[in-house]
């Protein structure tokens, strides 16, 4: 799975739009991009995944450049409990099986 | 729509005894996969099982660990004579097809284990 790069933290106000980019110059055409946070003390959360296409759901939305080399996940309004690391993995989900491979994430401070 | 669960949720032994993680899957889930997480450390992977049988141990320490997912019940992680290095916080994850586009995999709240 290709490597990705992340800043190490971010800030951001309540109630602004949180953008948090991740760089994966060496993705290859089989490879998703996945985000899942980590609110401090538990398990990690799913947010969204994608391919090449922008998705959004209910959580955040996801914007893949066309190159395919880098990607920002935006959370809307952000709120309080939105603190928390946020990882951005690269897999490869049509080759068997694909585990995950957590770098070390952004950690995002969302302030009253 | 219980999600993935974990017992119990702290675990507290003393160097030398054996350490039970057990993990239930989501409803309809196959697949389970173990991380472990040092403390200050990111998540790493340890094992993935389906039903009854081990698919990937790669990373899984050599000795004293073992893992299993029987075809009733929860998987286990067991450590045995613990020592204070394996304090960590050790999380399940489980998803539906174990390939795919379609196979997220969704987390339980973990299991924090310390050593003494």
């Amino acid at each position: 799975d290709a490597k990705t790069t992340q800043p190490p933290s971010m800030d951001c106000a309540e109630g602004r739009a949180a953008n948090l980019p991740c760089n994966h110059s060496t993705i290859s055409g089989n490879e998703y991009v996945y985000w899942y946070r980590q609110i401090h003390s538990q398990g990690p959360q799913y947010i969204i995944h994608g391919l090449k296409n922008n998705e959004t759901n209910e959580m955040a939305s996801l914007i893949i450049t066309e190159d395919r080399k880098s990607s920002t996940l935006i959370l809307p309004h952000a709120t309080l409990r939105d603190t928390a690391v946020y990882y951005c993995i690269v897999r490869d989900m049509n080759s068997g099986y694909s585990t995950l491979t957590f770098g070390k994430g952004t950690m995002l401070l969302v302030s009253p | 729509n219980a999600g993935v669960m974990q017992n119990p949720r702290h675990l507290v032994r003393r160097r030398g005894q054996e350490a039970r993680l057990r993990c239930s899957p989501m409803k309809g889930h196959s697949h389970v996969y173990w991380y472990r997480q040092l403390p200050e450390e990111g998540l790493k992977f340890m094992v993935y099982l389906q039903k009854e049988n081990i698919i990937d141990e790669s990373g899984m320490p050599k000795e004293r660990f073992s893992a299993e997912f029987p075809k009733e019940g929860p998987s286990i992680l067991r450590i045995q004579q613990v020592v204070r290095g394996d304090s960590a916080a050790y999380f399940c994850a489980s998803s539906p097809l174990g390939t795919g586009e379609a196979d997220t995999q969704y987390f339980g709240p973990g299991t924090r284990l310390t050593v003494l």
